[in-house]
């Protein structure tokens, strides 16, 4: 079947604008997530949404970014007022979750490489 | 806080050589272990995983992990490695008591097999 999805693939933004990261999660799949991976380092964790509950939102590195699951299933990620620090590969990943074990694999998209100017 | 070490960052061998990556955590709680890789142009996926059970677990590919609860480590090997093998291999961590079973991942391991 379908695996996660994301889009696009490519963003090149300019300092101060707006963008918004889509993703697709495997149908189904009650829990996703997104991760943020800079250039030569693991992906770090943004933020988790189960069904279209944010039940975890710690790893947000500041107010500009915000993330919305209104009918838990497809999500997006904005990010306001985009910064150089910004450039990075953004990644979504899903899982079933139906029972909330730790344990469950987490399947990744492809990522949205961000590169802001 | 959580962490996850990987000591190699990058690890060239020839074809049919065993591989040993090492991977450490730092967390006191029950947590579970997995390893991803990303093979070039292609999408993170699942290795292998520990949650319980037996400390030696095997995954795909004939690659097997080895936790070592004294040791918070959880070392991924292989014992002759192909040139297919050749990406970025990325070892996680998830902590049983952490709601959002959010993954902490190390930094990764380039790893380079040549024919």
């Amino acid at each position: 079947g379908a695996g996660v999805s994301q889009s696009p693939r490519y963003k090149v933004a300019k300092r101060g604008q707006d963008v918004a990261l889509r993703c697709d999660p495997i149908s189904g799949h009650v829990s996703l997530f997104w991760y943020q991976q800079a250039l030569g380092q693991g992906p770090e964790f943004l933020t988790y949404f189960q069904n279209e509950a944010q039940l975890d939102k710690s790893g947000l590195p500041s107010d500009r970014f915000f993330a919305e699951r209104p009918e838990g299933s497809v999500s997006t990620l904005k990010i306001q007022r985009t910064q150089q620090e910004d450039s990075a590969v953004y990644l979504c990943a899903s899982s079933l979750g139906t029972s909330g074990t730790p344990e469950d694999t987490q399947y990744f998209g492809p990522g949205t490489r961000l590169t802001v100017l | 806080a959580q962490s996850v070490s990987q000591h190699n960052h990058h690890v060239i061998l020839s074809e049919a050589a065993s591989l040993e990556l090492g991977c450490n955590y730092s967390y006191g709680g029950t947590v579970n272990l997995f390893w991803y890789v990303q093979y070039p142009g292609q999408h993170l996926q699942l290795l292998l995983k520990y949650f319980s059970g037996d400390p030696l677990v095997k995954g795909i590919k004939g690659f097997e992990a080895e936790f070592i609860k004294s040791k918070f480590s959880f070392n991924l090997r292989k014992p002759s490695v192909q040139w297919s093998d050749t990406a970025e291999y990325f070892c996680a961590v998830n902590a049983l008591r952490d709601s959002s079973y959010k993954l902490i991942f190390g930094s990764g391991t380039r790893l380079l097999v040549r024919p």
